[in-house]
């Protein structure tokens, strides 16, 4: 499969515990965004990164939110100290360039206990 | 602000019958507008985007600036049309409304 691919698809943790998600894009594309989804609600924007550079945050990614994209290649989105709001889709998606096709992976579906 | 926004959470019709998903969005700037469904069990796809004008699986998407629109119509539903679809406004990220649960019966 040479679509994005995230890791895990699921993941149940304990509130107060801290998890890690990976998503690996599609190898040429430059653009990576990571995206929330909810119940009954569309994907909402958390971050994106152009190569390795992280170039815009959403006010919805409090500091316990963290993303890194180190080589332009895979990406980490990494949530501390869990809580119960955090539960949700994540999904993650790739693009070659603005605003053209974007790519999107599985999801990670969190679930804090 | 920018918003999109699809009114309908559900949409039931039967099979041959027109399906028209309703779009709404605000923006400023010279909007780019796309489609994206996602079919059960399976990942998020684009199905359509306003500058290629292409008809996708026999969906067509027209823009009117005036109206601020952009609704998914499809002339005969078929079963396999069932999904979730989402309207997006693309600002260098994607923008989505709350989503349209289309379930077409036979």
């Amino acid at each position: 499969d040479t679509g994005v691919s995230q890791d895990p698809r699921h993941k149940i943790t304990k509130r107060g515990q801290n998890v890690t998600f990976r998503c690996d894009p599609i190898s040429e594309h430059n653009r990576l965004y990571w995206y929330r989804q909810t119940l009954g609600q569309g994907p909402e924007f958390l971050t994106y990164f152009q190569n390795e550079a992280q170039l815009e945050k959403s006010r919805l990614l409090s500091d316990r939110f963290s993303a890194e994209r180190p080589k332009g290649s895979f990406s980490t989105l990494e949530i501390q100290r869990t809580e119960q709001g955090d539960s949700a889709m994540y999904l993650c998606a790739s693009e070659e360039s603005t605003n053209t096709e974007a790519f999107f992976g599985q999801g990670t579906r969190l679930t804090v206990v | 602000a920018q918003r999109v926004t699809q009114p309908e959470k559900l949409l039931s019709v039967f099979k041959g019958a027109p399906v028209e998903l309703k779009c709404n969005y605000s923006y400023s700037g010279s909007p780019e507008l796309f489609w994206y469904v996602q079919y059960s069990r399976q990942r998020l796809q684009l199905l359509l985007r306003h500058i290629s004008r292409e008809s996708i699986k026999g969906f067509t998407a027209d823009l009117n600036k005036g109206e601020t629109s952009f609704h998914l119509k499809k002339p005969f539903a078929q079963e396999e049309d069932s999904a979730m679809y989402y309207c997006a406004l693309g600002t260098g990220k994607l923008i989505f409304g709350q989503g349209t649960t289309l379930q077409v019966k036979p």
